[in-house]
């Protein structure tokens, strides 16, 4: 049973790209969040998404960020018009119920943007 | 504002010593507190959790520690091996919430 897929491993863009990152949840498991971890912080909640609904969103930023988690296909967090403060590592968590105990982590992605 | 302070930033302990993360809280609706294990590349793995319902828990060499009336709980790692050395995550919700908020997290090293 593969855990938590991301892709890709890491991600270089130069400013005003897009950068789309991939999330594959662990099979039986219906429920994805984003999370997303600046140097030398803790991982900061982005998005709660079920399978074609946002759940919760309130740690978006308001600009340029989306999220979606499609009937077919794995979740996507897009980020356009990438700027140098966007470079973090963005970790894609999923579990089996709407709650935080049953989580498990992918590898992430780093991004970095030149 | 972080909800969730964790100190130190970083420690080097020896081989067979004991490793202390410290966590303090703001939000008294927190009522779970797990911690996460990283090691370089990877995405956080969850190592041992609490609810306030009691003051410590133990699972192998790592112990949870938990103050309910001075909101802080912390982790102890004993007879601290190298293959420890990881990042350490401290992290808060309501229990049944799908939201951690997470600390800053300690980075651990063990020399051999």
């Amino acid at each position: 049973n593969a855990g938590v897929m991301q892709n890709p491993r890491h991600l270089v863009r130069r400013r005003g790209q897009e950068a789309r990152l991939r999330c594959s949840p662990m099979k039986g498991h219906s429920h994805v969040y984003w999370y997303r971890q600046l140097p030398e912080e803790g991982l900061k909640f982005m998005v709660y998404l079920q399978k074609e609904n946002i759940i919760d969103e309130s740690g978006m930023p308001k600009e340029r960020f989306s999220a979606e988690f499609p009937k077919e296909g794995p979740s996507i967090l897009r980020i356009q018009q990438v700027v140098r403060g966007d470079s973090a590592a963005y970790f894609c968590a999923s579990s089996p119920n709407r709650e935080n105990y049953g989580y498990t982590f992918g590898s992430g992605t780093r991004l970095t943007v030149v | 504002q972080q909800q969730v302070k964790q100190s130190p930033q970083s420690l080097i302990v020896q081989k067979g010593g004991i490793s202390i993360i410290n966590c303090a809280y703001e939000n008294t609706a927190f009522d779970y507190f797990p911690w996460y294990q990283q090691f370089p590349g990877k995405g956080p793995a969850l190592l041992i959790a609490i609810r306030p319902d009691v003051s410590e828990k133990k699972e192998g060499r790592f112990t949870i520690s938990f103050n309910k009336s001075a909101k802080q709980f912390s982790l102890h790692i004993m007879d601290s091996q190298p293959g420890d050395s990881a990042t350490y995550f401290c992290a808060a919700s309501m229990y049944n919430d799908y939201k951690l908020s997470f600390g800053a997290g300690t980075t651990v090293t063990v020399r051999a």
